[in-house]
């Protein structure tokens, strides 16, 4: 089964308009992390934001901010007044600590590529 | 801060010949690195974890004796891709994780590995 799952191969939003991109995962472990990457063209993976599964609150970084809903496994991404240069690819990854911790790894999710019309 | 870079960032090499991939951690140490594999147009996927001093751990599929990697010191991992082959092409990705930092790992630029 998936660990990661983002059902939008690609999305197209008109510039400054607020876009989300969905990821569910599915885990049984009970600490774990869940983050947002960005991947432009030219291949440099660049972190956005981070929520860890006892955080209370929804995470946010300036425009990115992520909705975290437990229940469902779900951590939607959310931009709000996209620009030119959000076009990119982006991955949701999570990171289960299990009984090895410090050696937790990232599993990603197949990627959603963002394309914003001007 | 938190600069990660790889070298080469694009190599092209002959069918059987090996090559290095370097991964540093410019302005912190890191206990723990990881090296990734994507192709085109697809997602990330960890070929293995490599702790300071110790062997590195690969994730199932990866063979251990074709991908070799070195994690030497708290600054610097390597993966040498031995006896190359086409399939081999690949983007190549290392990450770092900071001492300090629970959570986070910093991804370097990446290295384009063509084999002809």
């Amino acid at each position: 089964a998936q660990k990661i799952t983002q059902t939008q191969p690609g999305m197209f939003v008109q510039e400054k308009e607020a876009v989300t991109l969905d990821c569910t995962y599915d885990t049984s472990d009970p600490s774990y992390g869940l983050f947002w990457y960005k991947q432009p063209s030219s291949g440099e993976m660049i972190f956005l934001i981070y929520q860890g599964s006892y955080d209370q609150q929804n995470a946010t970084e300036g425009r990115y901010s992520l909705n975290f809903q437990k229940a469902r496994k779900s951590a939607n991404l959310v931009i709000s007044a996209s620009q030119l240069g959000d076009s990119a690819m982006y991955f949701c990854a999570m990171r289960e600590f299990g009984s090895n911790f410090g050696n937790e790894k990232l599993t990603f999710g197949t990627g959603t590529r963002l394309t914003i019309i001007p | 801060g938190a600069v990660v870079s790889q070298h080469p960032s694009r190599v092209i090499c002959k069918s059987g010949t090996s090559v290095k991939i370097e991964c540093r951690s410019l302005d912190f140490q890191a206990t723990t690195m990881f090296w990734y594999r994507q192709f085109p147009k697809k997602s990330l996927m960890l070929m293995a974890t490599s702790n300071e001093g110790s062997k590195a751990t690969y994730e199932q599929g990866v063979e251990k004796d074709k991908f070799l990697i070195n994690h030497a010191s708290l600054t610097l991992s390597t993966l040498t891709v031995t006896s190359a082959h086409p399939e081999d092409s690949s983007f190549y990705i290392c990450s770092a994780r900071p001492r300090t930092v629970s959570y986070e790992q910093y991804f370097g630029p990446g290295t384009r590995l063509t084999v002809t």
